[in-house]
């Protein structure tokens, strides 16, 4: 079976630091990666993909992320945070050859900005 | 862009009672799955659904609950007796051919009382 763990619940900075959104996966099998944001009220939006090739990818909003498979990790990061970017991340896996497979989440990391 | 749309945006019932919750997938997708959201836990998978037949479903996704495309537009999730605990937000999504980026709707609140 496969699992995400999101290492932090809760991640307080400070507008214009620098971000890091940890976010570790257990699977048998290779996997997918990708990065959902929820903001307040609102449904999931994707952030980013890793499905091959560099194993670091950008996204939208100006966010990053580094697929490390020796260490299972795919951590999200940002080099300036705006008060914009609060909201709700969330870390998800599918498996690769499961055409139209499901998504497996992790609980979710708090990112709140503050001015 | 095209988008997942679902309605209602916040549905209210007593416990007991049916709901069918409604979305509408983005129009060339072929794969439809349903996600739930209790307040302040993580996403759940609930079901997929693909060339018009369940696909995979969670052990949530007991006798209670149904899932229909009923035309070429629509597709539905039905609570046939909600209870206490069904009460969430609830996610239509849908992804294309390639089958790996799943695009989400805004959600359903589903509040059972």
């Amino acid at each position: 079976a496969q699992s995400v763990t999101q290492l932090d619940s809760q991640v307080p900075v400070f507008e214009e630091a620098p971000v890091e959104l940890r976010c570790n996966y257990s699977s048998s099998v290779s996997v997918y990666l990708f990065w959902y944001v929820q903001y307040p009220n609102q449904g999931l939006q994707l952030l980013l993909k890793y499905l091959s090739g560099s194993t670091l990818v950008k996204g939208i909003n100006g966010f990053e992320a580094e697929f490390n498979k020796s260490q299972t990790s795919f951590h999200l990061r940002k080099p300036s945070v705006h008060i914009s970017d609060t909201a709700e991340y969330f870390c998800a896996v599918t498996l690769i050859y499961n055409q139209g497979g499901k998504l497996i989440f992790g609980q979710g990391t708090e990112l709140s900005v503050k001015p | 862009e095209p988008e997942v749309t679902q309605t209602p945006s916040h549905q209210v019932t007593q416990m007991g009672q049916e709901v069918i919750l409604r979305c509408v997938p983005i129009s060339n997708h072929l794969y439809f799955y349903w996600y739930r959201q209790i307040l302040g836990q993580k996403v759940e998978f609930l079901v997929s659904f693909y060339n018009n037949e369940i696909s995979e479903k969670s052990e949530i996704f007991d006798d209670q609950f149904s899932v229909e495309r009923p035309d070429g537009s629509n597709f539905t999730l039905k609570i046939r007796s909600t209870k206490l605990e069904d009460s969430a937000m609830y996610f239509c999504a849908s992804t294309g051919l390639a089958g790996y980026e799943q695009y989400f709707g805004p959600g359903t609140r589903l509040t059972v009382t």
